[in-house]
């Protein structure tokens, strides 16, 4: 089934070290990606996205993130973790050609940051 | 900064009972959708709206669930008889372009 994934469901990571979520999409053609993030109890704030051109997006709050098409994936890094990035992060895709452009979304990913 | 609202934030209901969830796109967006998220898992698609019908749904949104552009600037989503697992969290998103822009969400806590 054509989907999204993230292999991770928590990560931790200690507070200034660096961080990579991953997110990998099985749809034949190259889709628009995005990434996600969820403060506890909020809403679902963009973090970058990627429509065509350069592989490597950068987004707000020091995140970015490389679509590599050669491995369907759409990797978010960040070099120095913040206490705050603390929250969940959903990776989406927009298959291209449907019209109406649904986004499909990731299980998520749960990033604990650790003093 | 332009923003897509919602109303009410939390809403709780008995089982049975109707609610309409209320959403306020962005002025100039065309295209409409409705999303939910229960609590601990990930955000599925409900349904998308475009020039006043339903452009496609999901197998979720099925006959206790419809949607509505009652005046141009609303977008609303009725369930009729509110079941226990539609306890959610449910986002409306807008669109002119690529990028859908997400409202804070309707907590709906079903009793």
């Amino acid at each position: 089934a054509q989907s999204v994934t993230q292999p991770d469901i928590h990560i931790t990571v200690s507070e200034g070290a660096s961080l990579e979520l991953r997110c990998n999409y099985s749809y034949g053609a190259t889709p628009y990606l995005f990434w996600y993030v969820q403060s506890p109890g909020q809403g679902l704030q963009l973090l970058l996205k990627y429509f065509s051109g350069d592989t490597l997006v950068q987004g707000i709050k020091g995140f970015e993130a490389e679509f590599k098409r050669s491995q369907s994936s759409f990797n978010l890094r960040k070099p120095s973790v913040h206490w705050s990035d603390a929250a969940e992060y959903f990776c989406a895709v927009v298959r291209l050609n449907t019209g109406f452009q649904k986004l499909v979304f990731g299980t998520g990913t749960r990033l604990l940051v650790s003093p | 900064e332009p923003e897509v609202t919602q109303t009410p934030s939390h809403q709780v209901t008995q089982m049975g009972q109707e609610v309409i969830l209320r959403c306020v796109p962005i002025s100039n967006h065309l295209y409409f959708y409705w999303y939910r998220q229960i609590l601990g898992q990930k955000v599925e698609f409900l349904v998308s709206f475009y020039n006043n019908e339903i452009s496609e749904k999901s197998e979720i949104f099925d006959d206790q669930f419809s949607v509505e552009r009652p005046d141009g600037s609303n977008f609303t989503l009725k369930i009729r008889s509110t079941k226990l697992e539609d306890s959610a969290m449910y986002f409306c998103a807008s669109r002119i372009d690529r990028e859908q822009f997400f409202g804070p969400g309707t907590r709906l806590t079903v009793l």
